[in-house]
């Protein structure tokens, strides 16, 4: 049973940088067949996929349109654990963020099978 | 913002059937691509309930089911129990310049 287990801050500064760690019990964060998400939801913006990383013989990176300029998603093999980085953040990134695992498989057909638990990062003064 | 759009509230007694559908359009449903259900009980996380637009994962009983036509989705609750009482997303591969993994709006369910 795959279990992911999020930490890290719930409060952040304006203008300063989100930094959240997912994990993983029961896969590898090496795996050659998942992937590694980062989803946010907030009232305003309902359930916003943010970017994953994955392993396919080399590590790859995938971001969302609206963070690609200020996120890092970076897999950590020694821990078995990926981390969420966002720059410069503005009120509006105030979210629940979770990590997720993709299982894999194409590209047009990928559902998210397991979550974390949930991180509420305001953005605040 | 969303893409996929959905009902804000649907309803009904005890043993009811309802259904949530879950409209899209030619560069996310409407191409073909794969529609996913999950169901967020307050308080947690997104849980999966059906994958590949009519498949349960193991543990999900039967009362659920999905099914998809032309650009929308529909997810239906048959023998609806007071612990269906949550909000329901669909979540989809959009092929357009935007994001490639997209969620609908989120559908809020109330057992009277």
């Amino acid at each position: 049973q795959v279990q992911l287990q999020q930490s890290g801050p719930g409060l952040v500064k304006p203008s300063q940088t989100l930094s959240l760690t997912c994990a993983i019990s029961g896969d590898s964060v090496s795996s050659n067949s998942a992937a590694w998400n980062w989803i946010r939801q907030s009232p305003s913006r309902g359930l916003e996929w943010l970017g994953r990383t994955y392993y396919r013989s080399k590590w790859y990176n995938d971001y969302a349109v609206s963070v690609k300029s200020r996120i890092t998603i970076n897999p950590d093999t020694s821990k078995n654990q990926f981390s969420l980085q966002l720059n410069s953040v503005t009120p509006e990134d105030t979210a629940v963020y979770y990590c997720a695992r993709d299982p894999g498989g194409p590209r047009y057909s990928i559902p998210f099978d397991y979550w974390g638990q949930g991180t509420l990062v305001t953005v605040s003064s | 913002q969303s893409v996929l759009t959905q009902p804000p509230s649907v309803s009904g007694a005890p043993g009811q059937r309802v259904t949530i559908s879950c409209t899209g359009s030619s560069s996310n449903i409407g191409a073909g691509y794969d529609v996913h259900w999950y169901q967020q009980l307050p308080g947690t996380a997104p849980k999966l309930l059906i994958y590949g637009n009519s498949n349960r994962p193991s543990g999900v009983p039967d009362r659920f089911s999905g099914s998809k036509s032309g650009t929308s989705a529909s997810l239906a609750i048959t023998g609806l129990q007071a612990e269906d009482e949550a909000d329901y997303y669909c979540q989809s591969y959009d092929s357009s310049l935007s994001d490639p993994y997209v969620f609908g709006t989120g559908t809020k369910v109330t057992v009277l």
